[in-house]
């Protein structure tokens, strides 16, 4: 569960639009893959997880999708406010990707 | 409810001085405690991660080391430190395997 590759580095959207990002793993045996979302200068915070038994999750404004076959998971914001704007990061159990800087325009 | 302390806040430090970071968690028993640095601009580095009192396991050899003395206490140290290891320094806690919860972090400057 070491390798997790994050795409883009950089996302910026304008208000309403949606925002995706896209994660990659190498271990077929990784089994729980969170999403936190940090904003600058402080912690980050868990927003949505997804395990390996299902193949998408949402919670209002936010979906995650699994493809394990493919070994790849997404993060899906619909309806972006300027408030979304932070730094994201995906991870397979402990390991974290290098994180998305997502700007929401107004 | 379970919370999570980390102490200090902001250090600063001259290159080859010693390290101590402290890590408590309250409101839980047996935790997993977890080691993370986060260098400016970048993504999070696992460190460490302990599931019971004197189990640590190393995932990037360097100049740090942990330990976890008591249940809920888990320490970050360096004998000496080199100006690569100033970042941001994040301890982190969960239940089993899945959902973990941040400390509020310990920002290192080594000059």
């Amino acid at each position: 569960g070491e390798n997790v590759e994050q795409h883009p580095s950089t996302l910026s959207v304008q208000e309403g639009d949606s925002a995706v990002i896209k994660c990659t793993y190498s271990d077929s045996a990784s089994n729980y893959f969170p999403w936190y979302k940090q904003e600058l200068g402080k912690r980050p915070q868990l927003i949505i997880d997804i395990r390996s038994n299902v193949g998408e999750k949402k919670d209002q404004r936010i979906a995650v999708t699994l493809n394990k076959t493919a070994k790849h998971f997404s993060l899906h914001i619909t309806e972006t406010q300027p408030e979304d704007s932070a730094v994201y990061f995906c991870a397979d159990q402990f390991y974290f990707g290098t994180g998305t800087s997502l700007t929401v325009i107004p | 409810s379970q919370t999570i302390h980390q102490w200090p806040a902001t250090l600063v430090q001259p290159v080859g001085s010693p390290l101590s970071l402290e890590c408590t968690v309250e409101g839980t028993s047996n935790p997993n405690l977890y080691w993370y640095r986060q260098a400016a601009g970048r993504g999070l580095q696992l460190l460490f991660y302990s599931v019971g009192i004197g189990q640590i396991s190393s995932e990037v050899p360097q100049n740090l080391s942990a330990s976890r003395p008591q249940d809920r206490q888990f320490i970050l140290s360096s004998k000496k430190l080199l100006l690569s290891d100033s970042g941001f320094y994040l301890c982190a806690w969960s239940e089993g395997r899945y959902e973990q919860y941040f400390g509020p972090g310990t920002r290192l400057t080594v000059t």
